[in-house]
């Protein structure tokens, strides 16, 4: 499978632990994206990458996550010391770099609940 | 503030028939609008897309209509199958390169086809 794969699908933490989600994109893609969808919601834009650089992070990006790419390829996102709020899916994208017809693929996601 | 809406939360449709899906935007710039798939629990699949300079996009049974003016699209599904029965989501985003692959989301229509 050469599409963009996420792990863990499903993650459940107590409430002030830490979690880490990783993102594996599709191999010859040098943007990354990661997104969060809560219930009844579209997906929401946190940050993204061009190779290893993080070039934009959201306001909804608080100072407990954090997202790297070390070497432009597979990138982690980590929570720090959760909150009940956390509690969505974390949605990992990829693609080229703009241009027409460049499509943006989405991971399966990971589901965090957080109790 | 919402800059891509989906007015419409749910939509049933025989199978057979056409479903037709909208989608107003705010933002000017947006210049790329893309229509992604979702089943509970899966990352969003990317269905069809359509630039600026075109007002029609066809493939297969989808075809999406972009009204430039009015600041309006929408997603033709004919004819609707049983398997389409998910949400469908809008997306757009602006192809300058600092901005390529930010989508801004509506909030999803849930279509149900039924026999």
């Amino acid at each position: 499978d050469t599409g963009v794969s996420q792990d863990p699908r499903h993650k459940i933490t107590k409430r002030g632990q830490n979690v880490t989600f990783r993102c594996d994109p599709i191999s010859e893609h040098n943007r990354l994206y990661w997104y969060r969808q809560t219930l009844g919601q579209g997906p929401e834009f946190l940050t993204y990458f061009q190779n290893e650089a993080q070039l934009e992070k959201s306001r909804l990006l608080s100072d407990r996550f954090s997202a790297e790419r070390p070497k432009g390829s597979f990138s982690t996102l980590e929570i720090q010391r959760t909150e009940q709020g956390d509690s969505a899916m974390y949605l990992c994208a990829s693609s080229l770099a703009a241009g027409s017809g460049n499509t943006i693929y989405f991971g399966e996601g990971s589901w965090l609940t957080v109790v | 503030d919402q800059q891509v809406k989906q007015n419409s939360p749910s939509l049933s449709v025989q199978e057979g028939r056409i479903s037709i899906l909208n989608c107003d935007y705010t933002n000017s710039m947006f210049d790329y609008f893309l229509w992604y798939k979702k089943y509970p629990a899966e990352g969003p699949t990317f269905l069809i897309s359509i630039s600026s300079i075109k007002d029609k996009n066809e493939d297969g049974r989808f075809t999406v209509f972009l009204n430039k003016s009015a600041k309006h699209l929408s997603l033709h599904i004919v004819p609707s199958q049983p398997g389409d029965s998910a949400v469908y989501f809008c997306a757009a985003s602006d192809m300058t390169t600092d901005s390529w692959g930010k989508l801004q989301f509506g909030a999803g229509t849930q279509v149900v086809v039924t026999p």
